[in-house]
């Protein structure tokens, strides 16, 4: 069966050190997302991609990246670890960026 | 602005106890009304897709129903393992509009 799987499931940074959460996703789709969920908050956009090499800013993106080399993955980096990027974070895929999408199960992280 | 508004924030039920959740969007030429169920330390899993009025879709125990401004998850004679946190989520232009969620409780 098709999946997304994330990795770590939970991890715990310093504070300015750069973490790299990662998305693996067997659909085939072409559009990758990454959300962060936080309570108060429904999910928020951080960064999308439509297709390999294709990176784009989501509602939320400040202080973290992503890239595209290839259909299954979309890593996203937090280039110096803030204590306000303590969250869940989600990867998800679908056919559209306005379409049903499949989420991972999420990754933890906390900045310290 | 593009909103997604869920009500109400919780809700707990007795087991067999139907009752309904609603979603009110208010969002710019709508693509699609996606309802998801969130169990804790998991992601959103999909349950339904709808794309107009009138439009009725039905999984189990649950019913989505939408309506121009609304839609409405109808949970009939819920179980214990019904109990999750259940999103509402709007297609708008070019992004997913997401509700805060209804958590939902049902006891034996």
């Amino acid at each position: 069966d098709a999946e997304i799987t994330q990795s770590p499931r939970h991890k715990i940074t310093e504070t300015g050190r750069q973490v790299t959460l990662a998305c693996h996703q067997t659909w085939n789709h072409n559009n990758m997302f990454w959300y962060r969920q936080d309570l108060g908050h429904g999910l928020r956009l951080i960064h999308y991609s439509y297709g390999v090499h294709d990176t784009n800013k989501g509602e939320v993106s400040d202080g973290y990246s992503v890239s595209r080399s290839n259909t299954e993955d979309l890593p996203l980096t937090l280039e110096s670890a803030a204590s306000s990027q303590t969250s869940v974070y989600f990867c998800a895929s679908g056919d559209k960026l306005n379409t049903e999408a499949f989420f991972g199960q999420g990754t933890r992280l906390t900045v310290v | 602005e593009d909103q997604v508004t869920q009500s109400p924030e919780a809700l707990r039920l007795q087991e067999g106890e139907s009752s309904s959740l609603n979603c009110s969007y208010t969002v710019s030429g709508l693509r699609g009304l996606f309802w998801y169920r969130q169990d804790p330390g998991k992601g959103p899993e999909f349950l339904f897709t709808l794309y107009s009025a009138g439009e009725e879709k039905e999984k189990e125990r649950l019913k989505a129903t939408l309506t121009k401004k609304e839609s409405f998850l109808h949970i009939t004679a819920p179980k214990p393992e019904d109990s999750a946190t259940y999103l509402c989520v709007a297609g708008g232009y070019n992004k997913l509009i997401f509700g805060a969620g209804t958590r939902l409780a049902v006891h034996p």
